[in-house]
């Protein structure tokens, strides 16, 4: 079975320092992982993804996560945090087989203080 | 066009009433999703189709009713809904049903009185 665990329900910065939201992943396959973020009352927009090519993902908006199959992990950085990055973040991963299922993790809202 | 819309923004029903949910995409994608999402949750899926066509049914209750008339349309047809039905609910729609990446839309609020 696959699964992802977000580790921190609630991460709180101060605008214009680094962002550090935590994702592990179980998967008996090379998986494929994703970050989205949805904004509030809004969907959920694709941040990055992760399908076996470079293990270091650039995302948009400055996002970045690294795939570690070592420590089974894709934790999503971004170097300086903007007012208009506090949102709820979902690391996603897809089910190998049974079609183009995805598996959320319970999400991590990210709040941007001043 | 990265774009999938889905309308009304907003509804209010009550127990009796019958509604439809409608979602659109131009993308060319022949895969569609439905996918609740409750307060604070993350989403869960309901329906996959795949080139029109029901490939997946999260065992939801025979109260939603799928349909995809063509590979640009998807609708969720509401009947005899329960306050519990009241959520968020998002289509997302992706080229194809296998490794693909999933666009979704802005979602349709759904409270049911």
């Amino acid at each position: 079975a696959q699964s992802v665990t977000q580790l921190d329900s609630h991460v709180s910065v101060s605008e214009g320092t680094p962002v550090l939201l935590r994702c592990n992943y179980s998967s008996s396959y090379s998986p494929s992982l994703f970050w989205y973020v949805q904004h509030p009352n809004k969907g959920l927009q694709l941040l990055l993804k992760y399908t076996s090519a470079a293990t270091l993902v650039k995302g948009i908006n400055g996002f970045e996560a690294e795939f570690k199959k070592s420590e089974t992990s894709f934790h999503l950085t971004k170097p300086s945090a903007h007012m208009s990055d506090a949102a709820e973040y979902f690391c996603v991963v897809r089910l190998t087989g049974g079609g183009n299922k995805l598996t959320f993790g319970t999400g991590t809202q990210l709040k941007v203080e001043l | 066009d990265t774009e999938v819309t889905q309308t009304p923004k907003h509804l209010v029903m009550g127990m009796t009433n019958k509604k439809s949910l409608k979602c659109e995409q131009h993308m060319g994608h022949r895969a569609m999703y439905w996918y609740k999402q409750k307060a604070k949750k993350p989403p869960e899926l309901m329906f996959v189709y795949s080139y029109e066509k029901l490939s997946i049914n999260e065992s939801v209750p025979s109260r939603f009713s799928p349909e995809c008339p063509n590979s640009s349309l998807l609708n969720l047809h509401l009947h005899a809904l329960q306050p519990e039905d009241s959520a968020l609910y998002l289509c997302a729609s992706s080229p194809l049903a296998g490794v693909e990446t999933q666009y979704f839309g802005p979602g349709t609020r759904l409270l049911v009185l």
